[in-house]
């Protein structure tokens, strides 16, 4: 069953602090991985997009990783800023072969709280 | 700026009625359009692909003739939750595929629906 698995589920940290988002999967086969930015009742916001042959992408603050064998992810962000508080999504791009459009498999998220 | 527009932002209705939201592709043609569903703390969920000129696909347990779509030109898709109840609140978000794109990008800022 294609999966998406992320950890912690919640997360709080102090400003300044950095961290590490974890993200397994079990989607086969995959075209992209990407992780998301959700603010509370807002829409999600790509930060990262990692093809198979890609190890690592940063954006900013945020670096992603990305290990195709073993089927893991990570998003680091350095120095967090109070406005990093979001929810953190790791998702993956399922090719479907009828229709013609990748299928997005979703992981629960992260929710990650930063504090003065 | 946004790629996504997704109308309206919150709606409050009571049971029994309906209400039509609206999610817009600013910058290019969207062939497909997806409807999401997200309850709080927990990920997106798909319910169905919206097709340019052609009948919806919805996924499993999604039922179509409550939630209708209506995706009548290539920026314009709609979703009407018909007969609404209070189990309908949730948040409602849409993304797109731009046309010759194969994996959907972009994410509206969601619909906030209560029903009381």
């Amino acid at each position: 069953k294609n999966q998406v698995e992320q950890s912690p589920q919640s997360l709080i940290i102090l400003e300044g602090k950095n961290c590490t988002l974890q993200c397994n999967y079990t989607v086969s086969p995959f075209s992209n991985l990407r992780w998301y930015k959700q603010d509370t009742g807002r829409g999600p916001v790509s930060l990262t997009i990692m093809t198979f042959s890609e190890n690592t992408k940063s954006n900013g603050r945020y670096t992603a990783t990305l290990d195709a064998d073993t089927k893991q992810s990570s998003l680091h962000i350095t120095a967090s800023q109070l406005s990093d508080s979001a929810s953190y999504i790791c998702v993956v791009s399922h090719p479907m072969f009828s229709g013609g459009y990748n299928k997005l498999i979703f992981g629960a998220g992260t929710r990650l709280a930063v504090h003065p | 700026g946004a790629v996504v527009s997704q109308h309206p932002s919150w709606v409050i209705c009571k049971s029994g009625t309906s209400v039509k939201i609206e999610c817009r592709s600013l910058d290019f043609q969207a062939t497909t359009m997806f409807w999401y569903r997200q309850f709080p703390k927990q990920s997106l969920m798909l319910m169905a692909t919206s097709n340019e000129g052609s009948k919806a696909t919805y996924e499993q347990g999604v039922e179509k003739d409550k939630f209708l779509i209506n995706h009548a030109s290539l920026t314009l898709s709609t979703l009407t939750v018909t007969s609404a109840h209070p189990e309908d609140s949730s948040f409602y978000i849409c993304s797109v595929i731009q046309t010759g794109g194969s994996s959907p990008l972009h994410f509206g800022n969601g619909t906030r629906l209560t029903v009381t």
